[in-house]
Order: C-alpha cells, then sequence, then structure tokens
C-alpha cells in the first residue's frame, strides 16, 4: 500500500527565515508521481510541483526548491526568504503510474510566517 | 480565480435535508474528482468521472451521490447525512486521469451537519 507521511504538523517561522517541509512517502512501485500543493486560507489547493519517480535533479523554482531523494523516500521542500504570504498549509502527495487523479496525500504542514 | 468553481462555499443541514454541491471546470478537461478534506485527516479521493463516466468509487456511503452530466460539471447529491460527514468538499479536474498531470481544483464547499 502507499502512504505519504509529512511529521510536521505546524511550523511558525519569522520572515526571511528559510524553513524546509519534510515527505516521506511509500510505495513498492517503481513508477509513480510525487507532488507538492499548497492550500491558501480560501481553500483551493494550488498544485506547486510534479516530479516523476525517474528523475531525482532537485529543482529550484524562485524561492522555492524540491530535494528528491529516492534512497531515504523522502521529497522535501524549501522556501528560502520566506514571505507571510507563503503562510498556508502545504500538502505533499503521491500517485501511481496510470492512476493520475488517485493523489494520496500526506496529513500537511501548516507554515505560519511571522511578520 | 481559478478554472474550477464550487457552489456553494457555505452549506449548513440537518440530518434529514437533501442538498447538492454543485462543480463547474472551465479548462476543457476530460476528468473530474470530489475529494473529502476532515479535519486532522488527509484528503480523501469518494469518486472520480472520466468523460462522465464514473471511473472510481472509493467506498463512499450511499448517502453520497454523485452526477455528471457533461465533462464540465460535477454534482455530489447529499442526503441523510451524519454529523461526521461535516468536512471541505473538494472538486477537481484534470486533463485526463491517465495523464499523471497535475490536479487543478475548487475552492471547496465547507459543509456543516447538525
Amino acid at each position: 500500500a502507499q502512504k505519504v507521511t509529512q511529521a510536521q504538523t505546524e511550523i511558525s517561522v519569522v520572515e526571511k527565515e528559510d524553513v524546509t517541509l519534510d515527505c516521506v512517502y511509500e510505495t513498492r512501485d517503481t513508477t509513480y508521481y510525487l507532488f507538492w500543493y499548497k492550500q491558501p486560507p480560501s481553500g483551493e489547493l494550488v498544485f506547486l510541483i510534479r516530479r516523476n519517480s525517474f528523475d531525482e535533479q532537485n529543482e529550484i523554482s524562485g524561492r522555492y526548491s524540491w530535494n528528491f531523494q529516492k534512497s531515504t523516500s523522502s521529497f522535501n521542500f524549501t522556501i528560502t526568504a520566506s514571505q507571510v504570504v507563503d503562510s498556508a498549509v502545504y500538502f505533499c502527495a503521491l500517485t501511481l503510474y496510470n492512476q493520475g487523479g488517485k493523489l494520496i496525500f500526506g496529513q500537511g504542514t501548516e507554515l505560519s510566517v511571522k511578520p | 480565480e481559478t478554472g474550477v468553481t464550487q457552489t456553494p462555499r457555505h452549506l449548513v443541514m440537518g440530518m434529514t435535508n437533501k442538498k447538492s454541491l454543485k462543480c463547474e471546470q472551465h479548462l476543457g478537461h476530460n476528468a473530474m474528482y470530489w475529494y473529502k478534506q476532515s479535519a486532522k485527516k488527509p484528503l480523501e479521493l469518494m469518486f472520480v468521472y472520466s468523460l462522465e463516466e464514473r471511473v472510481e468509487n472509493n467506498s463512499v456511503p450511499s448517502r453520497f451521490s454523485p452526477e455528471c452530466p457533461n465533462s464540465s460539471h460535477l454534482f455530489l447529491h447529499l442526503h441523510t447525512l451524519q454529523p461526521e460527514d461535516s468536512a471541505l468538499y473538494l472538486c477537481a479536474s484534470s486533463q485526463d486521469p491517465g495523464q499523471n498531470g497535475e490536479l487543478f481544483f475548487g475552492e471547496g464547499s465547507r459543509l456543516t451537519v447538525l
């Protein structure tokens, strides 16, 4: 069975600090996809990134970066120089090949960035 | 503004009421989904529709009844709900469920069952 664990329930930082959100996943399949979504107070989940299991390259997008390590089954997300607008709940999710919409979500990490 | 619109945003109903949640996507996608988000629990997939045909029903109680009249609209009909059904119900769409593409979510309908 597949599982996604986000051990950090809540994180609070002060603006401009760097923060890393952890994600550990479990699957026996060799082909899978990992996602990060952001859920602001308005409710909708906003897609941030998708990574397939064959691409372990780290990715950077502005202040956001992702570290995918198959050896530790982790897909961690770092926000550099955090801002108040980054305050939200962040979800890590996993789906298997050809099961695109059947996302298995972690419990989410609530990030609070204080001015 | 998202390409997926959900109404109503908030709904309060008694256990004997019948109500419906509506979702509309303006993205030309072929697949639509209902997810349930309860407090302190991960999001749970409820239903998947691909080209208006239900392809997944994740052991959801029959008091939840989905309907997909066309590829742009998805409904969730509610009847004789229980207080534990109170949650945020999120609708999502994707181009194709088999392509492993990202889902586009609406803002959700916050349901409270008294």
